[in-house]
């Protein structure tokens, strides 16, 4: 299974816009590339997930490099209730169960 | 709306004691998995039910066993706890298998703890 590499942990002030980096440099043609968070507390949740193009949803932006090696999960604002572990995870669809293999994540923390 | 249910969030069991941990979901969906997270790490799958199709990851204790008597309900059942069985235990669905696209839907956990 090719794996993700994240910071153990980033700081945001809130209101302004955070970029969580994620290197995933053995990722194979047909790899997706989703994005969980886990709050406090919580089952991880959903955030954002895409193959190539660059993505956009409510809660996030997702910017993939040309070369898929590395991708950009941004909060454009970020909110004290942002504050979580954020999962950079591969995802083969050719893998029966479809499991998500949890790295390690990132912790942010948002300073008011 | 509460999609994916545990009950309890938190239960209490004895070393050796026999423990069952539910999930419901109301979203109708044919996959069913259950997580363990241990203090400070990440999820780690135990076992997931496709249907009533059960299949266990290769490292999964024996010790670890489940049932899914109807697509809403699952239950994680473990024989014997171990102070190393101390952990968040989550459920989670997802619609079909992954292709790859598909999202996985967790409920809060059950925090196990093990005296």
């Amino acid at each position: 299974d090719a794996k993700t590499t994240q910071p153990n942990s980033m700081e945001s002030n809130e209101e302004e816009p955070v970029h969580l980096p994620c290197n995933h440099s053995t990722i194979s043609g047909t790899d997706y590339i989703h994005w969980y968070r886990q709050l406090p507390s919580q089952g991880p949740e959903y955030v954002i997930h895409g193959l190539t193009s660059n993505v956009n949803n409510r809660m996030a932006s997702l910017a993939i490099a040309e070369d898929r090696k590395s991708s950009t999960l941004i909060l454009h604002r970020a909110t004290l209730r942002d504050a979580a572990v954020y999962y950079c995870i591969l995802r083969d669809p050719y893998n029966q169960g479809g499991k998500l293999i949890f790295g390690q994540g990132t912790e942010l923390s948002v300073k008011p | 709306d509460a999609m994916v249910i545990q009950n309890p969030r938190y239960q209490v069991t004895q070393f050796g004691k026999p423990v069952t941990l539910s999930c419901s979901q109301t979203l109708n969906h044919n996959v069913m998995y259950w997580y363990q997270q241990k203090s400070s790490q990440a999820p780690k799958l135990l076992f997931h039910y496709y249907d009533k199709d059960f299949n266990n990851e290769a490292d999964t204790p024996d010790n670890f066993q489940s049932r899914r008597p109807n697509t809403s309900f699952c239950f994680l059942d473990i024989r014997s706890p171990g102070l190393g069985d101390a952990a968040m235990y989550l459920c989670a669905t997802s619609r079909d298998l992954g292709q790859g696209r598909e999202t996985q839907y967790f409920g809060p956990g059950t925090r196990l703890l093990v005296l």
